[in-house]
């Protein structure tokens, strides 16, 4: 079965970090993309950042970029995202999706981030 | 501001179709045939239901289709149902950008 289960969520105080996981099955995990979506309490998806297969190339919406770091580790069918800096605009449900070739086909059932004191 | 523009609601009576449209620039939905339409309902996880403007994933609905024209991308439901009342995105490949763009979302309500 394909899926994607992530984990690491929680409370965390502004200014603060966390590290999401992501455990990919099913799939021939190293041949894809991978890439993280958010979506703020009541609001839209926005893409937040992406990796390529091998890792060599990572890339970022504006609004994350130099605080998030997106990584894999292709040994352990596992895509990472680091988070520095947190701000309640950060507060959100973070969900891992295999993308090919701008879509998103592989969702997992996210983790909520909450930012706040 | 999302970089797309859909309309927040659209709604339709059992059986009827309803079109959601998703407008964007030259520099994405107009320069790529790389949109996609999401489905969510409450407190899960988008569903990809439409890709590449057009095409189905396995398993979607055949009154799922989607279209486009200039800048502008459709997504028609025919035939609704009440399991179709969701939360429907559309996103697109974006020049200049690396991630993709999404649209701000619609709700469609089934009657």
């Amino acid at each position: 079965e394909v899926q994607l289960v992530e984990s690491g969520g929680g409370l965390v105080q502004p200014g603060g970090s966390l590290r999401l996981s992501c455990a990919a099955s099913g799939f021939t995990f190293n041949t894809y993309y991978m890439s993280w979506v958010r979506q703020a309490p009541g609001k839209g998806l926005e893409s937040v950042a992406k990796i390529k297969p091998d890792g060599s190339e990572k890339y970022y919406v504006d609004s994350v970029r130099g605080r998030f770091t997106i990584s894999r580790d292709n040994s352990k069918n596992s895509l990472y995202l680091q988070m520095n800096s947190l701000s309640a605009e950060d507060t959100a449900v973070y969900y891992c999706a295999k993308e090919d070739y701008w879509r998103f086909d592989i969702w997992g059932r996210g983790t909520l981030v909450t930012v706040s004191s | 501001q999302s970089a797309l523009t859909q309309p927040p609601s659209a709604s339709g009576s059992p059986g009827q179709s309803v079109t959601i449209s998703c407008t964007g620039t030259s520099n994405d939905v107009g320069g790529y045939n790389y949109v996609s339409w999401y489905q969510q309902h409450p407190g899960k996880a988008p569903k990809l239901m439409i890709y590449e403007v057009s095409k189905r994933p396995s398993g979607v609905p055949d009154r799922f289709s989607g279209s486009k024209s200039g800048n502008t991308a459709s997504l028609t439901v025919s035939g609704l149902q009440a399991e179709d009342e969701a939360d429907y995105y559309c996103s697109s490949k974006a020049g200049g950008s690396t991630t993709v763009v999404f649209g701000g979302g619609t709700k469609l309500t089934v009657l």
